[in-house]
């Protein structure tokens, strides 16, 4: 039982660059998450998905897209990267409590 | 006003201190709360959960909750060096999670 796994666990993009960030949980959860944490922000929603099926945005869904594409995995996408993007990235899935993968460190120059 | 607010610290105690830690939130319709540890490069993992007011115990850490007063506290009890880290506070309501920015931990041996 691995619980949630994000790929990769770092990235270092130029500005204007694509990439997809993987979460995958074995858990068998309904409800999806994608934060981006930041030094002196806490934990920033950006996408959630409630079910298969659904998303929504969150705080700051700006720049990102996201797909979840089955029940256990759940995407998040920078189409176009820009340096304010350079952060952590965590996702989380949830039955009652919401459980974090290890995080993916993402640097945009 | 944020939904959560949290003194970031930090904090530095010696071994075998008690360690209070605390968030303020603004809606009174908040109903589940939950204090998360996370270490250095690592994601959030859960520490405590609960929904409703009093205190709730978990070996030497006590989460509380005042409704009244819209506060929420973390105890640790005989601090160790490997609670060194930092937590964060959260809320849950429905699909949505907000998050204190975190208090870094610091305990010295």
């Amino acid at each position: 039982n691995a619980g949630v796994t994000q790929t990769p666990k770092f990235q270092v993009l130029k500005t204007g660059q694509s990439m997809t960030l993987q979460c995958a949980q074995d858990m068998n959860h309904n409800s999806m998450y994608w934060y981006r944490q930041d030094p002196g922000m806490g934990l920033r929603l950006i996408y959630y998905s409630a079910s298969e099926g659904t998303t929504d945005k969150g705080e700051v869904p700006n720049g990102y897209n996201v797909s979840r594409l089955n029940k256990r995995e759940f995407s998040l996408r920078l189409e176009s990267a820009a340096p304010s993007q350079t952060s952590v990235y965590f996702c989380a899935s949830k039955s009652y409590e919401q459980y974090f993968g290890p995080g993916t460190r993402l640097t945009v120059t | 006003q944020k939904e959560v607010e949290q003194d970031p610290g930090p904090l530095s105690v010696p071994e075998g201190a008690i360690v209070s830690l605390n968030c303020t939130y603004s809606n009174s319709a908040f109903q589940y709360f939950m204090w998360y540890r996370q270490y250095s490069r690592k994601g959030p993992e859960l520490l405590m959960y609960t929904y409703s007011s009093g205190n709730k115990e978990d070996g030497r850490f006590t989460a509380q909750v005042d409704k009244s007063s819209k506060y929420i506290s973390l105890f640790i009890r005989d601090s160790q060096p490997s609670d060194s880290a930092t937590y964060l506070c959260a809320i849950n309501t429905g699909n949505q999670f907000y998050f204190g920015t975190g208090t870094s931990l610091t305990v010295i041996p």
